[in-house]
């Protein structure tokens, strides 16, 4: 089956750090990436779409100069959480779209925690 | 809009109980319906999914079928086993976008 990891898994960091999580498809490539945030007890929110090697596409309501995401190559997408703060503490998923299909793997998660 | 709503948990059974999980829908269009499994640590993984009306999806002895008239896509499952624990996710797709339910966390007892 398609393999999905992230990493971190857990990351905490102080409030003004910028932190980057990988999101990686390790058996198939994917020209579509999604990103998700988890919060508590709540379902999954898209937050933006990117294409490889194109600039990605935010939700309403995302920043997009808060959240950075880079689609580098077909098995690779970086989420960058410029200057966090607490409110930014979540669970952030990412989502490859396998190639040339509409089926969507999803990685393991990465938790957020902003002091 | 696009939404779902589903039963809150956490849905506690004894081992062989009879499980259902209730998923509502809205949506314009003809979504795709999807139930998605996560179990501690991992990512969400494909449980079934159904792509038009009276479609029934089934895995692992699990099954939902799309029902237009009532917007729902619940989950069944006859017997459930201590495995079977998990949180379970309901979603729609449409337009190649995915919108989750909130999740129900279910707990089985031996």
């Amino acid at each position: 089956g398609a393999v999905v990891s992230q990493h971190p898994s857990r990351v905490i960091c102080k409030s003004g750090t910028s932190v980057k999580i990988e999101c990686r498809s390790l058996d198939f490539q994917a020209t579509t990436m999604f990103w998700y945030r988890q919060f508590p007890k709540k379902s999954l929110m898209l937050m933006a779409t990117s294409n490889e090697g194109s600039k990605a596409t935010y939700e309403q309501g995302v920043e997009k100069d808060k959240f950075l995401i880079n689609h580098a190559s077909l098995t690779l997408s970086t989420l960058t959480v410029t200057s966090a703060h607490p409110e930014d503490s979540s669970f952030y998923i990412c989502s490859p779209e396998l190639e040339g299909t509409d089926t969507q793997y999803f990685g393991p998660g990465t938790r957020l925690t902003v002091l | 809009g696009n939404s779902v709503t589903q039963m809150e948990g956490p849905v506690t059974l004894s081992e062989e109980a009879f499980l259902t999980i209730n998923c509502t829908y809205t949506a314009t269009g003809y979504p795709s319906l999807f139930w998605y499994v996560q179990y501690p640590g991992e990512g969400l993984q494909l449980l079934l999914k159904a792509t038009k009306a009276d479609d029934k999806g089934s895995n692992k002895g699990f099954e939902a079928t799309y029902r237009k008239e009532t917007t729902s896509f619940h989950l069944e499952k006859g017997s459930v086993q201590v495995s079977d624990s998990a949180v379970y996710f309901c979603a729609l797709n449409n337009f190649n976008k995915f919108y989750f339910g909130s999740g129900t966390k279910l707990n089985v007892k031996p």
